[in-house]
This record gives structure tokens, C-alpha cells and sequence, in this order.
């Protein structure tokens, strides 16, 4: 067990471009749910995944993200047309099946100039 | 519209003594609450839950006690040691699709001094 790992540790990205992060949860947990952190605050759910399927997206969830987790093991988190608004630290976090407790990696820092 | 409140930004208390750190939150739907506790550049690190159908859970030197009909959760370090500076997250979960959404509060930065 290896923990929640997360890449890269830190974008820093010019307005406009589009980046993608990745995440790899600890294996053999289904369920894999991305979070926002910003300066001040606590982290804000974005999206969760049960194996491969995308169950909940919060309205925070903008049409310029796209989350995917293609065979139920990893999943990557695309920003398209990148904001400054979007500069934040994006945390990532698994479970098992019917745990409340998640177990969240180091995070991916994005820094929008 | 902040579900999950945490009032003290900062608390600092002596080593040996005891730290009280308080959480209230306004969804009923609530039904599982959780602290985390997160050094600078670290994800946030699960530390002790309970249940809304509980009103204690101990764990070692940390125990949560929740007041369902106040909405309010408190954690409890007894004693407080140096290495348990770090901030403090209260979250609560509520069902999402068949799994559980996370709600959390600011934070608490706790400084043990010595």
C-alpha cells in the first residue's frame, strides 16, 4: 500500500493553455473523488468516480474540466483554456467500497500566470 | 453558503495541555463527520471520525464528541505535544451517487507551543 499518489506536484501554466493531472489511487479502491483547494479555504468537492463510471460532478465543475477514469484504476483531471481563476491546489482521494474515511494524496499545485 | 463552519482561524496552547477544536455545520443530511489534519505541502491526513448517530468516539489522545441537536462537533487532544501543530479540517459526509461527498470547513491552525 503505497498511498494515494499524484502527478505532477506542481503546473505552472500560462492563461489559455490546457493542462492535465493524474492520479493513482491506492489499489483496489473504487472509488476516487478529485477536490479543490483553494488559499484560506478547505478543499471543495469536484467530481467522483465508482470504478470507471463518473457518478457526481459538482457544479464547480466547469465545461472546461473533463475528469476521466478510463479503466477504473487511475484517473486524469483536464483543465482546458486555463484561468487564473483556476490557480488552486487540485487533491485527489480514494476509498473502499462503503468507507466514509478518504485517503487523499499530495495534491498537483496549479499556478495560472 | 458555508455548510460547515469552523469560527477559530488559530488557537495556540501549551504543550501537556489540552487543545479544543470546534466545527458546527448546517446540513441534516449529514450523516458521518471526519477531521483531517494537513502539514504545509501534504495532502490533508485522515485522523478521527464518527458517526451521526453517535455522540463520542475515542482514539488514543483524540476524541470527537458530537451534538447532533446543536450541530456541533468539537475534537479533543489531550495531551497536546509539538508535533501535533498543523491545521485542522472538520468535514461531513453526505451520500453522492452511491458514494460520499465531502463537505469541509476552513480549518483550524493549531500551534503547540513547549
Amino acid at each position: 500500500d503505497t498511498g494515494v499518489s499524484q502527478n505532477p506536484r506542481h503546473k505552472i501554466t500560462k492563461r489559455g493553455q490546457n493542462v492535465t493531472f493524474r492520479c493513482d489511487p491506492i489499489s483496489e479502491h473504487n472509488r476516487l473523488y478529485w477536490y479543490r483547494q483553494t488559499l484560506g479555504q478547505g478543499p471543495e468537492f469536484l467530481t467522483y468516480f465508482q470504478n470507471e463510471a463518473q457518478l457526481e460532478k459538482s457544479r464547480l465543475l466547469s465545461d472546461r474540466f473533463s475528469a476521466e477514469r478510463p479503466k477504473g484504476s487511475f484517473s486524469t483531471l483536464e483543465i482546458q483554456r486555463t484561468e487564473q481563476g483556476d490557480s488552486a491546489m487540485y487533491l485527489c482521494a480514494s476509498s473502499p467500497d462503503s468507507f466514509y474515511e478518504q485517503y487523499f494524496g499530495p495534491g498537483t499545485r496549479l499556478t495560472v500566470t | 453558503d458555508q455548510q460547515v463552519k469552523q469560527n477559530s482561524p488559530s488557537l495556540s496552547v501549551q504543550e501537556g495541555r489540552i487543545s479544543i477544536l470546534n466545527c458546527d455545520y448546517t446540513n441534516s443530511m449529514f450523516d458521518y463527520f471526519l477531521w483531517y489534519k494537513k502539514y504545509p505541502a501534504e495532502g490533508p491526513t485522515f485522523l478521527i471520525s464518527i458517526s451521526s448517530i453517535k455522540d463520542k468516539n475515542e482514539d488514543g489522545r483524540f476524541t470527537v464528541f458530537l451534538n447532533k441537536s446543536a450541530k456541533h462537533l468539537s475534537l479533543h487532544i489531550v495531551p497536546s505535544q509539538p508535533g501535533d501543530s498543523a491545521v485542522y479540517f472538520c468535514a461531513a459526509s453526505e451520500e453522492t451517487g452511491g458514494g460520499n461527498k465531502l463537505t469541509f470547513g476552513t480549518g483550524t491552525q493549531l500551534k503547540v507551543e513547549l
